[in-house]
């Protein structure tokens, strides 16, 4: 049974840092993993999908890593924002579903 | 924006009553999936529909349950309300069911059950 974790739960950070958030998977036959945003009370917005085939990719000021065999993701934010202040959500899809397992988020808030 | 729509946005209910949620999956897009987000917790998926046929379900009791319209549209219906089943209702859409397709979800459903 797929089991996704993130850590940290929650950070704060003043505005220009670069930051890694952390994304854990238990099974690591992963087909993709996607990293989200959630600005409170609200959906999520898609900022990255990585395929198993892939190691990275990358989107403006994003850039997001995997690692199959450790079972790790990394989300690097270069030169935070107080715009980035949200909640980051990793989910996996695994070979034998294909529904998202979503992480708890790590709540990001980016202060002037 | 994605071009998921969900209503309502807020919704306030009784326990013990029944509620519906709707869905409008972006254009082209026949998968729908229904998703539970507790406070301060990941979304929890719920079922999913792919061309009007149920296509896999979570771990949720038969009191939850779903259609998909030829539209692909798609309602989430839920009886006998409790108050545990208070959360933000995620709906995502995808072109096609297999597991290599990106989702992208609406705002959701805000419910409270009082």
């Amino acid at each position: 049974k797929q089991e996704v974790t993130q850590i940290p739960a929650a950070l704060s950070v003043p505005e220009g840092e670069n930051l890694v958030l952390n994304c854990s998977f238990t099974d690591s036959a992963i087909y993709n993993l996607q990293w989200f945003r959630q600005d409170p009370g609200k959906g999520l917005t898609s900022l990255l999908l990585i395929q198993s085939s892939q190691r990275e990719q990358t989107s403006g000021r994003l850039n997001a890593s995997l690692d199959k065999s450790s079972g790790r993701s990394t989300l690097y934010i270069a030169a935070s924002q107080p715009g980035d202040s949200a909640t980051y959500l990793c989910a996996a899809i695994s070979y034998n579903t294909d529904k998202l397992i979503f992480g708890t988020g790590t709540r990001l808030q980016v202060f002037p | 924006e994605t071009g998921v729509t969900q209503s309502p946005t807020h919704l306030i209910k009784t326990r013990g009553q029944q509620v519906t949620l709707r869905c409008s999956s972006q254009s082209g897009h026949n998968t729908v999936s229904w998703y539970q987000q507790a406070l301060g917790q990941g979304p929890q998926f719920i079922f999913q529909y792919y061309r009007e046929e149920e296509n896999g379900r979570g771990n949720f009791p038969p009191r939850f349950s779903g259609l998909q319209f030829p539209n692909y549209s798609s309602e989430l219906n839920v009886n006998a309300l409790e108050l545990d089943d208070s959360a933000l209702y995620l709906c995502a859409s995808s072109l096609g069911a297999g597991p290599g397709t990106e989702a992208f979800f609406g705002q959701g459903t805000r419910l409270t059950v009082v």
